[in-house]
């Protein structure tokens, strides 16, 4: 299978600031990552598809000015929370679609976002 | 994309095979199973996928049935460290690329 990193692992922050986190695809190249958040106790829910190059696409809902995402080469996704409030508190995980492998999506390991 | 429908729980003994059902009566000719599974605070891993003919690989197995309105994820030999929430998507390959996950199945495997 493919790798997939996230970083930070977990992260505090005080409310109010901005939260950068990345995602890279460690052996193969991805033009198209995702971006999901989880709250406790619950499923997934997709947030954003981010392509190399091109703006991300947003589902509705989603905030594209608070949830900013930058994806600048083939191996890197970033997702900035910006204004952080508590609410935003949350796990985020990110996903690397891998074209050589039928374009199956690997994960991360997932960011644990707390705002004070 | 279909929508699937999994057990809520399920529980099985450590050693045992496990068979995860998932039903997805409205799959459409072009989608694939997908079966993820998560594992507490970590992100979710995949485990293997299918199209219509039944797949095996290192972690498991997927049995589709013929008219592929549902289909099973067999773990062989139960450990506990195969206890998790297993998600069953369905997805176009190509073109929509999108996981939607359920609420899967969460699988306790008893020592």
């Amino acid at each position: 299978g493919a790798v997939v990193s996230q970083h930070p692992s977990w992260v505090i922050c005080k409310s109010g600031t901005s939260v950068k986190i990345e995602c890279r695809s460690l052996d193969f190249q991805a033009t198209t990552m995702f971006w999901y958040r989880q709250f406790p106790k619950q499923s997934l829910m997709l947030m954003a598809t981010s392509n190399e190059g091109s703006k991300a696409t947003y589902e509705q809902g989603v905030e594209k000015d608070k949830f900013l995402i930058n994806h600048a080469s083939l191996t890197l996704s970033t997702l900035t929370v910006t204004s952080a409030h508590p609410e935003d508190s949350s796990f985020y995980i990110c996903s690397a679609r891998a074209e050589r492998e039928s374009n199956t999506q690997y994960f991360g390991p997932g960011t644990r976002l707390t705002v004070l | 994309d279909a929508k699937t429908t999994q057990p809520t729980s399920m529980d099985c003994a450590e050693g045992r095979a496990a068979n995860l059902p998932c039903n997805h009566s409205t799959i459409s000719g072009n989608e694939y199973v997908y079966w993820y599974r998560q594992i507490h605070s970590q992100g979710p891993q995949y485990i293997i996928h299918g199209l219509k003919n039944n797949e095996t690989n290192e972690m498991a197995s997927l049995i589709i049935t013929e008219d592929r309105k549902s289909s099973t994820l067999i773990l062989p030999h139960a450990t506990l460290r195969d206890t998790a929430v297993y998600y069953c998507i369905v997805r176009v390959d190509m073109g929509a690329q999108k996981l939607v996950f359920g609420q899967g199945t969460r699988l306790t495997i008893n020592p």
